[in-house]
């Protein structure tokens, strides 16, 4: 079975960067049947998907965030990681990592991460 | 973007009656619309991708059904344990969900 696990600050200072690594167990990330997706939440509200990478390290992201938004992956770790520059109270959020499937019809975020809640404030 | 809408925003029904959850997209999505279920505390369980595909260990009163701009997510005969928040997601352009129903079992 799959897991992923979120690990990082959980608070960060008005302006900094925000960083964030989502360990996954078994299963590997090298695998290409899979994107590697960070999902936000702030409290009380809904989800916003932030962006995705592939192992090879291809990316997208939402193109509200696309300009704060760096993912990379580190394949002997089967590890990905999120850096959200110049943050904000607005980036308060729990930030989920999720395993989107690819392969036969599936095409959706079948595995996340328990979630992590970063705080920003001073 | 592609804008979901999901209706209504607020359900409340009593066990074993049907729920039936709405989602509307602002552009005809191509395929793989899925819902999730999000219960307090926990991250969203996939429940229905590609439409109306039950995901793994996913009870048969759960079901999806829709196409273009207008999918629904069904719920035959509530149990106390549906009492969550349910969201849409599609991938034809990015991703993005909706902003979610909330079901209250009475």
């Amino acid at each position: 079975q799959v897991q992923l696990q979120e690990s990082g600050p959980g608070l960060v200072k008005p302006s900094q960067t925000l960083s964030l690594t989502c360990t996954v167990s078994g299963g590997s990330i090298s695998s290409g049947d899979y994107y590697w997706s960070w999902i936000r939440q702030p409290p009380g509200k809904g989800l916003e998907w932030i962006g995705y990478i592939y192992y090879v390290g291809s990316t997208d992201y939402n193109p509200s965030l696309k300009s704060r938004a760096t993912m990379s992956v580190d394949t002997s770790k089967n590890q990905f990681s999120l850096k959200l520059n110049s943050v904000t109270a607005a980036d308060t959020a729990v930030y989920y990592c999720a395993r989107e499937t690819l392969r036969g019809q599936v095409f959706a975020f079948d595995f996340w991460g328990q979630g992590t809640l970063v705080t920003v404030s001073s | 973007e592609i804008v979901l809408t999901q209706s209504p925003a607020n359900l409340s029904l009593s066990l074993g009656e049907r729920a039936t959850l709405s989602c509307r997209a602002s552009q005809t999505l191509s395929r793989f619309l899925a819902w999730y279920q999000q219960k307090p505390g926990q991250a969203p369980r996939l429940l229905i991708y590609d439409t109306s595909y039950r995901a793994t260990g996913i009870p048969a009163r759960f079901s999806g059904s829709g196409s273009g701009t207008d999918f629904t997510l069904t719920i035959s005969s509530l149990e106390p344990e549906d009492s969550a928040v349910y969201y849409c997601q599609q991938r034809s352009k990015w991703r993005t969900f909706g902003q979610g129903t909330k079901l209250e079992i009475k």
